[in-house]
């Protein structure tokens, strides 16, 4: 069964730091591209970051671009994401999915439970 | 960016309604379009990929349909259990965009 259990989510202070973790399991971590999704209280869907399956290849959205840094650890099973100079405006609950699919159909079929992350002084 | 929008942003239906949920993309997406459903608390589920491919799992009472810019998630007799937030996400270019979503609520 497919597992991504995220973990790190925490209160912290505008201009702090903070490292999410996603631990997978249940299929071959080494083979899929992993994505973050956050979520603002009460508000929609956005895209966070991409990392490709061997983590040579990352993307951002524009929002994160520079203050976040997408990785993984594949003998661990791990996906990371490194929070720096936080904004109140980063309070969400950050999920890490798989990305599944082929050439641009590209789909998340499989989603963490989420962890809170909260900005505030 | 590619700007995706639902409307409408909110319905009330009743069980048993037919219920239909637009996307609209700011430029051709051809098919590469996804649907998800989210109840509260919980992380989103994939009901379709692909505009029109329905998940393994999800009842076929759920069905997409569209291509380039206008697509259409519909729920052919609306359960108690469908009763949540639907967001369509377009994986045709970076950075991936969802909808604004559009919640389902009881009549």
């Amino acid at each position: 069964e497919v597992q991504l259990v995220e973990s790190g989510g925490d209160l912290v202070q505008p201009g702090g730091s903070l490292r999410l973790s996603c631990a997978a399991s249940g299929f071959t971590f080494s083979s899929y591209a992993m994505n973050w999704v956050r979520q603002a209280p009460g508000k929609g869907l956005e895209w966070v970051s991409a990392i490709s399956d061997s983590g040579g290849s990352t993307s951002y959205a524009d929002s994160v671009k520079g203050r976040f840094t997408i990785s993984r650890d594949n003998s661990k099973n791990t996906l990371y994401l490194q929070m720096n100079s936080l904004r109140a405006e980063d309070t969400a609950v950050y999920y890490c999915a798989r990305r599944d699919g082929y050439n641009y159909r590209y789909y998340f079929n499989y989603w963490g439970q989420g962890t809170l992350v909260t900005v505030s002084s | 960016d590619i700007q995706m929008t639902q409307s409408p942003s909110s319905l009330s239906a009743s069980v048993g309604d037919r219920v239909t949920i637009t996307c609209r993309a700011s430029q051709s997406i051809s098919n590469y379009l996804n649907w998800y459903q989210q109840k509260p608390g919980k992380a989103p589920k994939l009901l379709i990929y692909g505009a029109s491919s329905l998940q393994s799992g999800v009842p076929s009472r759920f069905s997409g349909s569209g291509s380039g810019t206008d697509f259409t998630l519909t729920i052919s007799s609306l359960q108690p259990e469908d009763f949540a937030t639907y967001y369509c996400q377009q994986s045709y270019s970076n950075p991936l965009t969802f909808g604004g979503g559009t919640k389902v609520e009881i009549k």
